[in-house]
């Protein structure tokens, strides 16, 4: 089955910096790779997606990218706020298959 | 905006017990699944439901497990003898269609068995 690959497990950048999250994934039939963010307590919440069918998806200051040939894909945070400051989680799922495999999450922190 | 909302937000139960997990999902959609996410840890797939019954299940959802969509709006999950092992959070989740479309997250369900 599907394996997703997260790294690094925490982050700590400063205020105004970016941030980058890289993922890999097993199983070359994924087509859908969602990114969520989850706050302490609360419930993961999607914060952007790509398909197999796009290399690049940007929205605002997050931006995805996906590398079908190498099966990875990475989020790229630019202008950190404090506010981003949360558990980030990399996902995968195929198309024949309903299920969303995630990654084991990063911590960013975001310093001031 | 809908959301899946999920009851109760916190159970606390005996080791042994039955517990039923409830979630509504989007009431358009037409696929809902059960995640669950031991504390400090990833979120992992437990099941798929679609057209009333299991599209898949994972090797964590072992016969203790079993959905149920009793009505036309209710989803969800018991738990038949509890196991120290299964306290975690619980979200169930749905979306209108399968692989590659967005799943909704309802806030999720702590459970904790003592």
């Amino acid at each position: 089955g599907e394996n997703v690959e997260q790294h690094p497990s925490t982050l700590s950048v400063q205020e105004g910096d970016s941030a980058v999250i890289k993922c890999t994934y097993s199983d070359s039939a994924s087509n859908y790779f969602p990114w969520y963010k989850q706050e302490l307590g609360k419930r993961p919440q999607l914060i952007i997606d790509i398909r197999s069918n796009v290399g690049e998806k940007k929205d605002q200051r997050i931006a995805v990218t996906l590398n079908k040939t190498a099966k990875h894909f990475s989020l790229h945070i630019t202008e950190t706020q404090p506010e981003d400051s949360a558990v980030y989680f990399c996902a995968a799922s195929m198309g024949r298959d309903d299920k969303i495999i995630f990654g084991k999450g990063t911590r960013l922190h975001i310093l001031p | 905006e809908p959301e899946v909302t999920q009851t109760p937000s916190h159970q606390v139960t005996q080791m042994g017990q039955e517990v039923i997990l409830r979630c509504v999902p989007i009431s358009n959609h037409l696929y809902f699944y059960w995640y669950r996410q031991i504390l400090g840890q990833k979120v992992e797939f437990l099941v798929s439901f679609y057209n009333n019954e299991i599209s898949e299940k994972s090797e964590i959802f072992d016969d203790q497990f079993s959905v149920e969509r009793p009505d036309g709006s209710n989803f969800t999950l018991k738990i038949r003898s509890t196991k120290l092992e299964d306290s975690a959070m619980y979200f169930c989740a749905s979306s209108v269609a399968m692989g590659g479309t967005e799943a909704f997250f309802g806030q999720g369900t702590r459970l904790t068995v003592v």
